[in-house]
């Protein structure tokens, strides 16, 4: 059984269209995330959602607008689709958010959606 | 100046040497750490969590210094199956953190 899956896991289209990615996790966690890894395998936190509830939004641009329909799922919507977006974007997911006394809190991601923005 | 930065090498190294990676932290208040491991096209995965007293798990040793703000891991009786990319991840903030992960040393083993 998959973990943490999204779909799709590739993606490509012209610049200008907007786009979604579905995340699920059947682990039964809280907590939800959004990663972006550039070309440079810099892996930075966008989103992050604990229970339903936006908890981190790193500066990211508002053309990405996060969806979490409930604690299994969250998505990824992108509009107005920019070259500098291509990237490959992973999912994770945690029973506890990070810090305070996460401790040992594992984050689990999925296998990435490569996009390419033409 | 970098939250988490670490020399992306890459390091060549023969089966069965040992290879040792660093990484320094830029936020004092930081407070749990790991090493995460990433194939070739593939996800991030825990490799080990890494305590102030230092801790061991089979091949791999990993340490944390807080007054000079690095961590490392120490990879002994290298195996091919260790290539790969170490992420060296730095968990900062009280209620509601967040995991900053450094670029990633590439490491490949060779016959």
């Amino acid at each position: 059984d998959t973990a943490v899956s999204q779909t799709p896991k590739y993606l490509v289209t012209q610049m200008g269209n907007d786009k979604s990615i579905k995340c699920e996790q059947n682990l039964g966690h809280d907590t939800m995330y959004w990663y972006k890894q550039d070309s440079k395998k810099f892996l930075k936190i966008m989103f992050s959602y604990n229970n339903k509830e936006l908890i981190i939004n790193e500066t990211v641009p508002n053309r990405f607008s996060p969806k979490s329909p409930d604690k299994a799922h969250l998505n990824l919507h992108i509009n107005s689709l920019e070259l500098g977006d291509s990237a490959v974007y992973f999912c994770a997911s945690s029973q506890l958010p990070a810090g305070g006394n996460a401790g040992d809190n594992e984050q689990f991601f999925g296998p990435g959606t490569r996009l390419t923005v033409l | 100046r970098k939250e988490v930065e670490q020399d992306p090498g890459p390091f060549n190294v023969p089966e069965g040497a040992t290879v040792a990676f660093n990484c320094t932290y830029s936020n004092s208040a930081s407070q749990s750490f790991f090493w995460y491991r990433q194939d070739c096209r593939k996800e991030p995965k825990l490799l080990m969590s890494v305590y102030s007293s230092g801790n061991e798990d089979g091949r791999f040793t990993a340490q944390l210094n807080r007054a000079s703000q690095y961590i490392s891991l120490l990879i002994r009786d290298s195996k091919l199956s260790d290539s790969a990319t170490y992420l060296c991840v730095v968990v900062t903030g009280t209620s509601y953190g967040k995991l900053t992960f450094g670029q990633g040393t590439i490491l490949t083993v060779h016959p």
